[in-house]
């Protein structure tokens, strides 16, 4: 089955850059997703098609997908921007969904 | 607007079977093109989906529940519903019903608020 691996853990100071990888196998062959999920709360798209934004996102949030890595940025980080985040790529050889493990933002 | 809303019981016992539902407005589904998925989410670990079905096509499920596991349409009620066999703790989890439209790889948008349950006699 297919595996997305994400760092556990990322701490970024207000302001600064926060980068989210999430790797997989050739993974830049796939469309890769990225939920934002809060305490409590459903998760939520903020970037889809490895790139591309939900109205609504700020530009702030940006995704790239090369090789075997996937990354979300996240630019001027708030304090409202942390959450835990998830990839979710579709891998059509099996036709299921599949998630990482997640990453937890923490905004010092 | 879709709006999607779970509801069940919130606690089942061991060896007994989940049964949940997701009620749906905004969109019939039995609309062409409609994905409609659950993902359930352990407390303090990641998401996991369970299962996807669209109008008129065959079910997908995560290979490793897919023995226990039944997603399927009320297009009465506009309700799409879950059934999991055989539940033990490891069941217990945050159940989310989500929906795409556009084809079955096109990231979800659309989430219910979720419904805890909890498996334990």
């Amino acid at each position: 089955s297919y595996v997305l691996t994400q760092t556990p853990s990322v701490s970024v100071a207000p302001g600064q850059t926060a980068r989210i990888t999430c790797g997989g196998d050739n993974i830049g062959y796939k469309s890769v997703h990225w939920y934002q999920q809060k305490p409590g709360q459903a998760p939520f798209l903020v970037v889809y098609d490895d790139r591309d934004r939900p109205s609504g996102i700020p530009e702030r949030f940006s995704g790239s997908n090369s090789g075997n890595t996937a990354t979300l940025t996240i630019s001027r980080v708030e304090v409202g921007d942390e959450a835990d985040y998830y990839c979710q790529v579709w891998n059509n050889s099996s036709d299921q969904w599949v998630y990482g493990g997640g990453t937890k933002l923490t905004v010092l | 607007q879709v709006h999607l809303q779970e509801s069940g019981p919130g606690l089942v016992k061991p060896s007994e079977t989940l049964s949940l539902t997701c009620s749906v407005s905004g969109v019939s589904v039995r609309s062409d093109n409609y994905f409609w998925g659950w993902v359930r989410q352990p407390p303090g670990k990641g998401p996991e989906w369970i299962g996807t079905v669209y109008y008129s096509g065959s079910p997908m499920y995560n290979p490793s529940l897919k023995s226990r596991v039944t997603i399927s349409e009320d297009t009465s009620k506009n309700q799409i519903l879950l059934e999991v066999t055989s539940v033990t703790a490891a069941d217990t989890a945050v159940y989310y019903c989500m929906s795409h439209s556009g084809g079955k790889a096109v990231a979800p948008r659309d989430w219910g608020l979720g419904t805890l349950v909890i498996v334990s006699s």
